[in-house]
């Protein structure tokens, strides 16, 4: 399996503080994703960056994505208390078949 | 409005009692998926369709059957539920593999 793992898997910060989550991943790769999760609610895509990219912006969003290092991170500048959600990647290897990692639960404090 | 939806939301059945449950999109997807959520091990792919009566196992397929009879429509069985199955189930679509997917609301099944 290529899974994806999250680090770290608890984030806890102050409103308006940056957050940085990373994951890993085993096998070459065609995409890396980031979705969002609210409370066991479906999941809402964040944004995708291809394994020949190295750096993508969305808003507040940072992706980075090292495949020598078989890496990526996501930044999320002057976080919100409504950014409080679990944070997932998502790698496909060309094939068809998605994989998870565990998961990010960021917590923004007010 | 674009939506995947699932039916039903809960349930809560017993060990052997087959039960079915149901994912439709209105986006005219090719590509949909079921996951299951499990506390710690993030969501695993159960089974994937690239389109009509084309579906291919996922990462924990045992247990599980599927069929693609129709675009819109991409419905989870379980024939004989047992309590390893107890999770959080997600259907999900997007127009090709690799790319955004849509993610159903999901459905909490319990098997006792």
């Amino acid at each position: 399996s290529q899974q994806g793992e999250e680090d770290p898997q608890a984030l806890s910060i102050q409103e308006g503080e940056n957050a940085t989550m990373n994951c890993s991943y085993k096998t070459s790769i065609n995409n890396l994703q980031w979705y969002r999760q609210n409370s066991g609610r479906g999941l809402v895509h964040l944004i995708l960056i291809r394994s020949n990219e190295r750096e993508k912006h969305s808003g507040r969003l940072r992706v980075t994505l090292d495949t020598s290092k078989k890496s990526s991170s996501l930044l999320i500048t002057a976080s919100r208390a409504a950014d409080t959600a679990s944070y997932f990647c998502a790698t496909d290897n060309y094939g068809q078949n998605f994989v998870f990692g565990p998961g990010t639960r960021l917590s923004v404090l007010p | 409005e674009a939506q995947v939806t699932q039916n039903p939301r809960y349930l809560i059945t017993v060990t052997g009692k087959k039960l079915t449950v149901t994912c439709s999109q209105n986006m005219n997807h090719e590509y949909m998926s079921w996951y299951r959520q499990d506390p710690g091990l993030g969501l695993r792919q159960i089974y994937y369709s690239m389109n009509v009566e084309v579906t291919d196992k996922g990462d924990v397929p045992e247990g599980y059957k599927v069929s693609r009879k129709e675009k819109r429509n991409f419905p989870l069985i379980l024939e004989s539920p047992s309590p390893n199955q107890t999770s959080l189930y997600f259907c999900a679509s997007s127009l090709s593999p690799g790319i955004e997917q849509y993610f159903g609301p999901g459905t909490r099944l319990t098997v006792t």
